[in-house]
């Protein structure tokens, strides 16, 4: 089965710098991988997603990059802000389906004024 | 607003006796689930459920129950059979996958359980 490793589990930038996670995988059967933020004492929440016929997707600040080659895949960040500290959790699936989700050990990002 | 709601945030229980977590969601979803949470590991699936009256058994299913009798509601019971249950209980939803949407999981705050 699928198996997601991630890197690095703990990771503090300073404010305003870049940070960069990074996600592989196993199945190259894998299409489908979304980045969750957990916040302190909530659940985690959708930040954003790449499918794997895009190389590279981005949003405001947050962008991901997908290598299908390699497996793997990357969140950055950048110009990081307080409230960018969390937990960040990437995942991989072969399809849509929440139950085929699986997911990496997460990330703590601390982002220090 | 629409969202997920679990009860209780936070439970304690004593070896032995079952426990309860309740789950409900006001998504107008389908599909609803329970993860479990562990320091230092990923999120990891006990059941989901597609539709009423049906749920079927993730990774890690041993010592759980669940149930689905309403579309908003999917309560997870931790059995006295857990080894090992203290640990954080995510519920989640999903939309249906129509139209090029995505399986987008919509969480809850969570449960912290703990066994004394």
């Amino acid at each position: 089965g699928e198996n997601v490793e991630q890197h690095p589990s703990t990771l503090s930038v300073q404010e305003g710098d870049s940070a960069v996670i990074k996600c592989t995988y196993s199945d190259s059967a894998s299409n489908y991988f979304p980045w969750y933020k957990q916040e302190l004492g909530k659940g985690p929440q959708l930040i954003i997603d790449i499918r794997s016929n895009v190389g590279e997707k981005k949003d405001q600040r947050i962008a991901v990059t997908l290598n299908k080659t390699a497996k793997h895949f990357s969140l950055h960040i950048t110009e990081t802000q307080p409230e960018d500290s969390a937990v960040y959790f990437c995942a991989a699936s072969w399809d849509n389906y929440g139950q085929n989700f699986v997911f990496g050990p997460g990330t703590r990002l601390s982002v220090l004024p | 607003d629409g969202g997920i709601t679990q009860s209780p945030k936070y439970l304690f229980r004593k070896e032995g006796q079952n426990v309860t977590l309740s789950c409900e969601q006001n998504l107008n979803h389908d599909a609803m689930y329970w993860y479990r949470q562990d320091p230092g590991q990923g999120l990891r699936l006990i059941y989901y459920s597609q539709i009423v009256n049906d749920f079927q058994k993730g990774d890690i299913a041993e010592g759980y129950s669940v149930s689905r009798e309403k579309k908003e509601s999917f309560p997870l019971t931790v059995t006295s059979a857990q080894k090992n249950p203290t640990a954080f209980y995510l519920c989640a939803s999903s939309r249906p996958i129509t139209g090029g949407v995505t399986g987008e999981l919509f969480f809850g705050e969570g449960s912290r359980l703990t066994v004394l």
